[in-house]
């Protein structure tokens, strides 16, 4: 159980063309997602957090123009690289989780995780 | 702020070796600490975890103990199966004093290990 999908696994795309990556719970809803990215070598960076329904809270210095995260239903939700370019290269991984997690919550609740996506941005 | 420091791999071990893999951190409040696990092809999974000082965590023959007073995580494991090669990420989830946390993990940069027949 509490299985996230990422799709897709890979893509390259031109500079200036924007890509869509969906990540997906497949046996759980996810009331809130986590969006990561990931240099060579280096830990994983939350760029934002979104709860279903709602607009995404952004971390300090990632640019909502450029990641648009949707979250329209309990399972799915898209991290959309707008005018891709080549420093946008990167592994990107979601995770997700069942309960609320921008309020306040009781205790940890468990983030499950997706495979990562890797861009490459020629 | 929250900081994730993991001694730098790659690490490479024959079979039934022991493993250490070195955590500290830095945080405000009252943190929870993490070891999550990425094989080959798949998503990290949470190996174990720690809510509070002195407990211990394990999972799978892998230990690690919460030291307040070091400010260490350290994984470690008695003796290595090939199996177990994988990056491994140490993180921490800042929890307020009631005990409330906000869902943001700060990871370490992640530990390559490579268990050898």
């Amino acid at each position: 159980g509490a299985v996230v999908s990422q799709h897709p696994s890979w893509v390259i795309c031109k500079s200036g063309t924007s890509v869509k990556i969906e990540c997906r719970s497949l046996d759980f809803q996810a009331t809130t997602m986590f969006w990561y990215r990931q240099f060579p070598k280096q830990s994983l960076m939350l760029m934002a957090t979104s709860n279903e329904g709602s607009k995404a809270t952004y971390e300090q210095g990632v640019e909502k123009d450029k990641f648009l995260i949707n979250h329209a239903s309990l399972t799915l939700s898209t991290l959309t690289v707008t005018s891709a370019h080549p420093e946008d290269s990167s592994f990107y991984i979601c995770s997700a989780t069942n309960v609320p997690g921008l309020a306040a919550s009781s205790s940890y609740n468990e983030q499950f995780f997706g495979p990562g996506t890797r861009l490459t941005v020629l | 702020g929250n900081s994730v420091t993991q001694m730098e791999g790659p690490v490479t071990l024959s079979e039934e070796a022991f493993l250490t893999i070195n955590c500290t951190y830095t945080a405000t409040g009252y943190p929870s600490l993490f070891w999550y696990v990425q094989y080959p092809g798949e998503g990290l999974q949470l190996l174990l975890k720690a809510t509070k000082a002195d407990d211990k965590g394990s999972n799978k023959g892998f230990e690690a103990t919460y030291r307040k007073e070091t400010t260490s995580f350290h994984l470690e494991k008695g003796s290595v199966q090939v199996s177990d090669s994988a990056v491994y990420f140490c993180a921490l989830l800042s929890m307020n004093a009631g005990g409330t946390s906000y869902g943001k993990l700060t990871f370490g940069q992640g530990t390559i290990l490579t268990v050898h027949p």
